[in-house]
């Protein structure tokens, strides 16, 4: 799978947009891209998915360029219980086990 | 409805003992996991199940054992319990499925094993 470069951290106040970016140089061309949160003390949770442009749910936006080597998760209006740990991920195979990096931790403050 | 549940959720136990976290699934998946998150929050991809296959084992002490009777659940054993098991262990599911479908996995609450 490819690997992905993010921010270890983020801090943003509440009410504000908040965009994290992921780096993935080597997607290959079947690649989804796939993003996770996880909130303190509970397993991670499917945010947003896509594969080019750009995609929107109630939750997030996921913008892909182009070239595909990023992307960037945004959070509308964040709030005090956005606050957690944000993967970006990487692959094209249901089925396969999810790998995980480092993810972002973002902190909203009042 | 729980879609992943693990039982217990909070796990304490000796050095040397011997235990097991269960883990069932009720939508219909096909592939089940076992990931561990050590302190420093990393997690790390233990075991994959397909239709009651092992796929995947990455470099895990053979002191761990996936067990699956049945397609919606996927226990872990652990013997010999060590210190440097204590983690939170989370099971999840998915479908399985050729390229573009969905990779979404399903958590559960994770279990919190602490080795003493």
């Amino acid at each position: 799978l490819a690997k992905t470069t993010q921010p270890i951290s983020m801090d943003s106040y509440e009410g504000q947009e908040v965009n994290i970016t992921c780096s993935h140089n080597n997607i290959a061309t079947n690649d989804y891209i796939t993003w996770y949160q996880q909130f303190p003390s509970q397993g991670p949770r499917f945010i947003i998915q896509g594969y080019k442009t750009k995609v929107t749910n109630e939750v997030a936006s996921l913008f892909i360029p182009a070239d595909r080597k990023s992307s960037t998760l945004s959070l509308p209006r964040v709030s005090l219980s956005d606050t957690a740990v944000y993967y970006c991920l990487v692959g094209n195979q249901a089925g396969t086990a999810l790998i995980f990096g480092k993810g972002t931790t973002l902190s909203v403050s009042s | 409805d729980t879609a992943v549940s693990q039982t217990p959720k909070y796990l304490v136990t000796q050095m040397g003992n011997d235990k097991s976290i269960k883990c069932e699934q009720n939508l219909g998946h096909d592939t089940m996991y076992w990931y561990k998150q050590d302190s420093k929050k990393f997690l790390k991809i233990m075991f994959s199940y397909n239709n009651k296959e092992l796929i995947i084992n990455e470099t895990v002490p053979n002191r761990f054992s996936p067990k699956s009777p049945d397609k919606a659940h996927l226990n872990l054993h652990i013997n010999s319990l060590e210190l440097g098991d204590s983690a939170v262990y989370f099971c999840a599911s998915s479908v399985t499925g050729g390229v573009e479908r969905s990779t979404e996995a399903f958590f559960g609450q994770g279990t919190r094993l602490t080795v003493v």
